[in-house]
Formats: structure tokens, sequence, C-alpha cells
């Protein structure tokens, strides 16, 4: 079955340091997503993306985050300049006519 | 407001006993809902799901769930657990079409004692 790759599996950084997460998302699918996880809580939606640009963000997405498609496969998240607070899982996802979630990346701020 | 509620915050069965998660949502469209499971650390896996047609879906590892319209409910459920079970259970509604955000509950942990 086809899946969602993300890379790294676990990151660790530097308060104030950029992040980027990175995505392969399923080939014929046209939307992407990325939700996030504070340990413990509930998973939270980010941003989606289709047709190269963003079509909804959640007010956690402020300017620290931005996201890019830079070729045919890859969906990246970027964090500029990462706080604390940050440290989360990070998925994401990507659908055509389902849903199917990436196995996450850990960020750790420290 | 869209949302989904898990009312049990933690589950705490025997193996070999019946399980029953319960989710409860509000969306103002026609809903399509899920089921995931995250054993700690882990990414989420997709249980099963529904979008239309039979309301008692089935899913992976023995698990199933039914949609019932009158009472905002998809309850999932599994009759004889397993102690690989044990994991966190996060229920999730979206939209029909796709595109939009999806919305999930604030999961339920699943004890699974031998």
């Amino acid at each position: 079955e086809p899946e969602v790759t993300q890379t790294p599996s676990h990151q660790v950084t530097q308060m104030g340091q950029e992040v980027i997460l990175r995505c392969v998302p399923i080939s014929n699918h046209l939307y992407f997503y990325w939700y996030r996880q504070i340990l413990g809580q509930k998973v939270e939606f980010l941003v989606s993306f289709y047709n190269n640009e963003i079509s909804e963000k959640s007010e956690i997405f402020d300017d620290q985050f931005s996201v890019e498609r830079p070729d045919g496969s890859n969906f990246t998240l970027k964090i500029r300049s990462t706080k604390l607070e940050d440290s989360a899982m990070y998925f994401c996802a990507s659908s055509d006519n389902g849903y199917t979630f990436g196995s996450g990346t850990r960020l750790t701020v420290v | 407001a869209q949302s989904v509620t898990q009312p049990d915050i933690h589950i705490t069965v025997s193996e070999g006993a019946s399980l029953e998660l319960r989710c409860n949502y509000s969306y103002g469209a026609t809903p399509y809902l899920f089921w995931y499971v995250q054993s700690p650390g882990q990414g989420l896996q997709l249980l099963l799901k529904y979008f239309s047609g039979d309301t008692l879906v089935q899913g992976i590892k023995g698990f199933e769930a039914e949609f019932k319209r009158s009472q905002s409910s998809f309850n999932l459920r599994k009759p004889s657990v397993h102690w690989s079970d044990a994991a966190e259970y996060f229920c999730a509604v979206g939209a029909q079409y796709t595109g939009n955000q999806f919305y999930f509950g604030t999961g339920t942990s699943l004890t699974v004692i031998p």
C-alpha cells in the first residue's frame, strides 16, 4: 500500500535555529497537510496545501512557519526560528479520495 | 463548530474482554469518520474509516466501528482485546471533499491487563 514518508524520524535542534521537516506524499495525491501533536495532547491541524499554494491554515501556523513543494515529490515544513514550545511530533498527510498520514517527525527543541 | 469528543480519557480492560471506545462528533457537513491508533512515540495508523454505505465498518486488527447519524457517534469496538492493543486511540472527522482539515479527538488511552 502506498505510504507517506517523513524524514527525519527524530530531529533535535537548538532554540532559535531553523529546521526543515520533509515529507514525500503519495504520488498521485493532490492535497497535502501538516499536523502536529504536542506530547500528551491531541493532533492539531497546521496547514493544507493544494496546487502550489496554501488552501487553509490554523492560528498555530504563524509567520515562523512556511511550507513548500520544491519539486514534484517533496513537501516541506520550515520553522524559521524554533522555540521550546515547537517541540512536538509533526505529521505530514496527503489525500486524494482518502487520507494517509506519515509516521511523523519528532522535533525536540533544546 | 466542528469537534470530536472522546469522553473516556483512559480505559483499562482485561485481555480477552470486549472493548468499546466512544466517539461523538459535531460537524456541519457530511462527515468522513476515522479511527487511528498510536503506540508510544509512534505515528498514526489507520484502523478504519467510514465514508458512506454500510454503517458498520470493519478495520484492521479485528476492530469495527458503527456510524450512528442520529447520535452523531462513531464508536470503536473489538470483541476480544489482545495485550498488543494497548495504545492511544484517536477518532477524527473530516469533510466529504478533500482539502479540508481533519478534527481529532483528544484520544483514549487503552491499558490491557493480563
